[in-house]
């Protein structure tokens, strides 16, 4: 049972304009949430985060929305740039549990 | 800077092999993590580890062990690898105990089972 999901593998967007990576998860107890982005050939590296009592959360170009009664959070990069190209993951984390719950990735590629 | 180090970046082993990932982490961090990533299933857990001489099974630990004798130290076992433990694996550190932590990962060891 995968309690956090990245729906889309894909996504290619134009230099400049808005990517907006989703995600879902099941598990109510999560009440952290994190984004990582991943280049070839490197371990992931942080990115923004968001705890359940918020429903938003910026840092320059990057905004990460939840919507706790949907069970779902998106990231907003805007504007994209081609070196923002990466696999994106979503991780969730019960606070209580020490450890965080990754969903599948979204490869973005942002074009010039 | 936190710095993850993994011992090796390649590895080839054949089957039946005992296999031993080493990861370093330089932070003083209480928490360390094992993932394997693999295409279209992200990155799993296998274990991860709050203190020294402590562990927790994570989603996916059947086929591996570990080892945490010193803070900075989280070795991952496989004790007779097999072709489908062929994998990236990621390594990760965390300051405290708490999920809230973002987690600092080393740049991973592609394993190759034959």
């Amino acid at each position: 049972d995968q309690q956090v999901k990245q729906n889309s593998p894909s996504l290619s967007v134009q230099e400049g304009r808005i990517s907006i990576l989703n995600c879902d998860y099941t598990n109510s107890m999560f009440d952290y949430f994190l984004w990582y982005k991943k280049y070839p050939a490197e371990g992931p590296t942080f990115l923004i985060s968001i705890s359940s009592i918020k429903d938003k959360n910026e840092d320059g170009r990057f905004t990460v929305f939840l919507n706790k009664s949907a069970k779902h959070l998106s990231l907003h990069i805007v504007p994209s740039q081609p070196g923002d190209s990466a696999v994106y993951f979503c991780a969730a984390s019960d606070t209580n549990a020490g450890k965080s719950t990754f969903g599948d990735g979204t490869t973005l590629t942002v074009k010039p | 800077d936190v710095k993850v180090t993994q011992s090796s970046r390649y590895l080839v082993k054949r089957t039946g092999e005992k296999v031993f990932l080493e990861c370093v982490q330089d932070m003083d961090h209480e928490n360390m993590f094992w993932y394997r990533q693999d295409p279209g299933l992200g990155l799993r857990l296998i274990y991860f580890s709050y203190d020294v001489k402590m562990k927790e099974k994570g989603d996916i630990p059947e086929g591996y062990s570990v080892s945490r004798e010193k803070k900075e130290r989280f070795s991952l076992i496989l004790e007779s690898a097999s072709t489908n433990q062929t994998s990236m694996y990621l390594c990760a550190s965390s300051l405290g105990t708490s999920g809230r932590n973002e987690q600092f990962f080393g740049p991973g060891t592609r394993l190759t089972v034959l």
